[in-house]
């Protein structure tokens, strides 16, 4: 059984980098598929953040491609997501999924999430 | 790229039919078959319910499918049943490889 679990600071001071890794299980990376990370911040819906397939080709959304950098480590079968920058804005559950069909947002696995708050 | 259009909230009875609606454009929901559907229960992961418009992963029960006509995608629930009350996102590819989430909509039981 897939399994995934995000973990890494819940607190970031402002203007840094906001580090988190996503370990998984039962699953070997590199056999395909994509592998994201989505937020929440408290109260509010889901932000696709950008994905990663096993090869390292990387896709992020737009309004945070700029601060974004998603990498994958297929020898520790994990991927890392990195958000330089950081304003309260950011404040978020985080999680990291696999995308089932290659890309096309069909997440059918997922962390439990990990909340990473903004704050100094 | 903006979000895709989803009612605030909906609700129905037990036993009722429900339809949540998710309005894109011809950029993403318009074009591409790659519309998904979760649900999400407070304080959990969301959970995939339908992809690729109308699929199924395996285990998700019978009474949830999925549509989509012109830019606008929708999940019908039949048989509503109090453990349906939940949050509930759409997903759309956008081309140019990348993925939008509708805003999400609350399903109230009553």
């Amino acid at each position: 059984q897939v399994q995934l679990q995000e973990s890494g600071p819940g607190l970031v001071k402002p203007s840094e980098t906001l580090s988190l890794t996503c370990s998984v299980s039962g699953y070997s990376i590199s056999n395909g598929h994509y592998w994201g990370w989505i937020r929440q911040p408290p109260g509010k819906g889901l932000e696709w953040i950008g994905s990663v397939h096993y090869s390292g080709s990387t896709n992020y959304n737009p309004s945070l491609k700029s601060r974004v950098t998603i990498s994958v480590d297929t020898s520790k079968n994990q991927f890392s997501l990195k958000l330089s920058s950081v304003t309260a804005a950011d404040t978020a559950v985080y999680y990291c999924a696999r995308d089932y069909g290659g890309n096309s947002g069909s997440f059918d696995c997922w962390g439990q999430g990990t909340l990473v708050t903004v704050s100094s | 790229q903006s979000a895709l259009t989803q009612p605030a909230s909906v609700s129905g009875s037990p036993g009722q039919s429900i339809t949540i609606s998710c309005t894109g454009t011809n950029s993403d929901v318009g074009t591409y078959k790659f519309v998904s559907w979760y649900q999400q229960h407070p304080g959990k992961a969301p959970k995939l319910m339908i992809f690729d418009v109308s699929d199924r992963p395996s285990g998700v029960s019978n009474r949830f499918s999925g549509s989509k006509s012109g830019n606008t995608a929708s999940l019908t629930i039949s048989g509503l049943q109090a453990e349906d009350e939940a949050d509930y996102y759409c997903t759309s590819y956008t081309g140019s490889s990348t993925l939008v989430f509708g805003g999400g909509t609350k399903l109230t039981v009553l």
